[in-house]
C-alpha cells in the first residue's frame, strides 16, 4: 500500500457519460498528480494541483477536468467519453514544498473501460 | 519531449546483478536523475534518485558518471519480480514528471 489511495478501482461505462475518479494523497502531501496511460501506451501527465491550486498542465483534453479540495484530495472528472478515454488513470502525491528532488508516490490507478 | 535515452529491453538472469544504462547528456545542474518501475499496469513504484553522488538504498544503487551525462541503475541480485519496465528520468524544479518509453526488464529463470 503506497499511501495513495484511488477510487474505484475499475469502472465501465458508455460512450457520451461522464465519469469522476477520486484520488486521496498520502498524509501530508499537497501536491496531487494524475497520469494516464492507455493500452500499451506510456504514461502521459494530465494535470497537477498544489494545496488546491492547478499547478502545471499536460496533455489534458477540454473534456477532462480536476480539482483539489480543501481536505487535499482529487478528482479528475472525464465527460463526453469516448471510446479513445479506456485507459488507466494514475494519482501520484509528493511533499515538494520548494525547488529540489521531488519523489512522486504512484496510487494503484483507476481502470477505465468505455464501451 | 524526454530527456533520456535507454535501451528497449534487456534480460538478466534470475540472482545476477541487473545493470540498466541511461543517458541524459542534456541534463541541467539543478536536475535529478530519478528511476521509477512500472510492474505489469500497476502503479508506478519510486526506486532511487541522485543529483551528483552515488546513491544507494534497500532496492537498488544509482551510479552517476562523473560529467552526469549516463547513469546506471544497478539491482545487486535480480529476482522473477524485478521483471518490469524501468524509466529513467531526469526532473528539476520546473516541468513535471514526464515518462519516456523505459526498459523493459525481463528477469529469467
Amino acid at each position: 500500500d503506497s499511501g495513495v489511495t484511488q477510487t474505484p478501482k475499475h469502472l465501465i461505462t458508455a460512450t457520451g457519460q461522464r465519469v469522476t475518479l477520486r484520488c486521496s494523497p498520502r498524509s501530508g502531501d499537497l501536491s496531487v498528480y494524475w497520469y494516464q496511460q492507455s493500452l500499451d501506451q506510456g504514461l502521459q501527465f494530465l494535470i497537477q494541483y498544489y494545496n488546491g491550486e492547478e499547478r502545471a498542465k499536460g496533455n489534458i483534453l477540454e473534456r477532462f477536468s480536476a480539482q483539489q479540495f480543501p481536505d487535499l484530495h482529487s478528482e479528475l472528472n472525464l465527460s463526453s467519453l469516448e471510446l479513445g478515454d479506456s485507459a488507466l488513470y494514475f494519482c501520484a502525491s509528493s511533499a515538494q514544498t520548494r525547488a529540489g528532488a521531488n519523489v512522486l508516490t504512484f496510487g494503484a490507478g483507476s481502470r477505465l473501460t468505455v464501451l | 519531449d524526454a530527456k533520456t535515452t535507454q535501451p528497449t529491453s534487456m534480460d538478466c538472469a534470475e540472482g545476477r546483478a541487473a545493470n540498466l544504462p541511461c543517458n541524459h547528456s542534456t541534463i541541467s545542474g539543478n536536475e535529478y536523475v530519478y528511476w521509477y518501475r512500472q510492474i505489469h499496469s500497476q502503479g508506478p513504484q519510486y526506486i532511487i534518485h541522485g543529483l551528483k553522488n552515488n546513491e544507494t538504498n534497500e532496492m537498488a544503487s544509482l551510479i552517476i558518471t562523473e560529467d552526469r551525462k549516463s547513469s546506471t541503475l544497478i539491482l545487486p541480485h535480480a529476482t522473477l519480480r524485478d521483471t518490469a519496465v524501468y524509466y529513467c528520468i531526469v526532473w528539476g524544479s520546473q516541468g513535471n514528471l514526464i515518462f519516456g518509453k523505459g526498459t523493459k526488464l525481463s528477469v529469467k529463470p
